[in-house]
């Protein structure tokens, strides 16, 4: 049974530039969250979605945007980057109404 | 502001020993509250959670206690082992049931288990 996965593991860009990051959630789960973690900090709450809608936002710019496939992988955009976006970015999945939402590795993203 | 807080960034422990992490928070509308453990380069794993309709949940070697009027939750490990040795987080999320709730992270506690 797969669980969530994520792809790049690594990315590097530079300041201005855009990236997209992706997810494919746990099987059998519909429903994708991504956050963001700083360096000594915890993960932050960017958006949620559900059936291909963002269902919660979190306090994070409109630079800041996403989608949800109809196999309900995801992406995650970020226009317009700047040195305070780099971090390490996690998805999670869940499922139905259950509150548990399952992580997957990570991508680490630097922005110079 | 930091709605859920962990004060103690780093905790030592003997192998076999309990280790007991703590997590305060001060939303009151939060139900449901996760732990989660991190290891280097790895994303975070669901470890135990707890509904704000009990003060206790069991599994395996580890407890989580919840304390509503106190806002305060906390993570036992009996016995520890070396293989603990991790970042611990709590999470809180209100909305229990529907599935649509974002979780609140504290900063983590360092966990290391001395052999």
């Amino acid at each position: 049974d797969a669980g969530v996965t994520q792809s790049p593991t690594h990315l590097i860009k530079t300041r201005g530039q855009q990236v997209t990051l992706r997810c494919s959630p746990k099987s059998g789960h519909d429903t994708v969250s991504w956050y963001q973690q700083a360096l000594g900090q915890g993960p932050q709450f960017i958006f949620q979605y559900y059936e291909e809608e963002e269902r919660q936002r979190g306090n994070f710019p409109d630079r800041f945007s996403g989608h949800q496939f109809p196999n309900y992988s995801s992406e995650l955009n970020v226009n317009a980057l700047l040195l305070g976006d780099s971090a390490l970015y996690l998805c999670a999945s869940s499922f139905g109404t259950s509150d548990t939402q399952y992580f997957g590795p990570g991508t680490r993203l630097t922005v110079l | 502001d930091q709605q859920v807080k962990q004060n103690s960034p780093s905790l030592s422990v003997q192998e076999g020993r309990i280790s007991i992490l703590n997590c305060d928070y001060t939303n009151s509308m939060f139900d449901y509250f996760l732990w989660y453990k991190k290891y280097p380069a790895e994303g975070p794993t669901f470890l135990i959670s707890i509904s704000s309709i009990k003060d206790k949940n069991e599994d395996g070697r580890f407890t989580v206690f919840l304390n509503k009027s106190a806002k305060h939750l906390s993570l036992h490990i009996v016995p520890s082992q070396p293989g603990d040795s991790a970042v611990y987080f709590c999470a809180a999320s209100e909305g229990s049931g529907t599935g649509a709730n974002n979780l609140f992270f504290g900063t983590g506690t360092r966990l290391t288990v001395i052999p």
